[in-house]
């Protein structure tokens, strides 16, 4: 079976503060592939970032970063320095090669204060 | 500009009606998905397509459903058998299904509330 489990419901950190969001996935397929989106209030995603399984490389983006580990099966993002543009649903996936589906986590809310 | 457009943003039905939503795209993608979001959910996927003229059911098909007479266009009915049709419906479309290195990329979304 495969899942993808956030286990944070909801975030709330002040402004500037630094924030992960974590995402642990399973899956028994060998390649696969990962990825955040961001749901801001207006409803539609936004894709950030997509790891496939063979790149253990962390990843930065400007505040993002984003924290792979093959061993633990966990693909976590954090913000740096928080902003408040910054509150938003963030949604982690993951996509068999198998199945071709996409499977979301539940959502992580973000809140960040001023 | 390209894009994903869904309309309407809110849409309101009476109870045994049918109602269609638009997603439209010109980033001239393959394939085509559509997504239910409940509140404090994640996404489910519904429907999907590779090509124009074929589709096919995904998690939560039953009540739903589909067409693909164009490639730009992928609209979806809610019919009255879907029994809990209140949600946020999601629109997606990616370059090529069979390849899993195709990323999926939304549009903005419509709104139905059943009353």
């Amino acid at each position: 079976a495969q899942k993808v489990t956030q286990a944070q419901t909801e975030i709330s950190v002040v402004e500037k503060e630094d924030v992960t969001l974590d995402c642990v996935y399973e899956t028994r397929d060998t390649t696969y592939y990962l990825f955040w989106y961001k749901q801001p209030p207006s409803g539609e995603l936004v894709f950030l970032i997509r790891r496939n399984s063979f790149d253990e490389q962390n990843e930065i983006s400007g505040r993002y970063s984003w924290n792979f580990q093959k061993s633990t099966s966990s693909f976590n993002f954090t913000i740096t320095a928080s902003q408040v543009v910054d509150s938003a649903v963030y949604f982690c996936a993951l996509r068999s090669v198998n199945t071709g589906k996409l499977i979301f986590g539940q959502g992580t809310t973000l809140q960040v204060k001023p | 500009d390209g894009g994903i457009t869904q309309s309407p943003k809110y849409l309101f039905r009476k109870e045994g009606q049918n109602v269609t939503l638009s997603c439209e795209q010109n980033l001239n993608h393959d394939a085509m998905y559509w997504y239910r979001q409940d509140p404090g959910q994640g996404l489910r996927l519904i429907y999907y397509s590779q090509i124009v003229n074929d589709f096919q059911k995904g998690d939560i098909a039953e009540g739903y459903s589909v067409s693909r007479e164009k490639k730009e266009s992928f609209p979806l009915t809610v019919t009255s058998a879907q029994k809990n049709p209140t949600a946020f419906y999601l629109c997606a479309s990616s370059i090529v299904l069979a390849k899993s290195t195709d990323t999926q990329y939304f549009g903005p979304g419509t709104r139905l509330t059943v009353l």
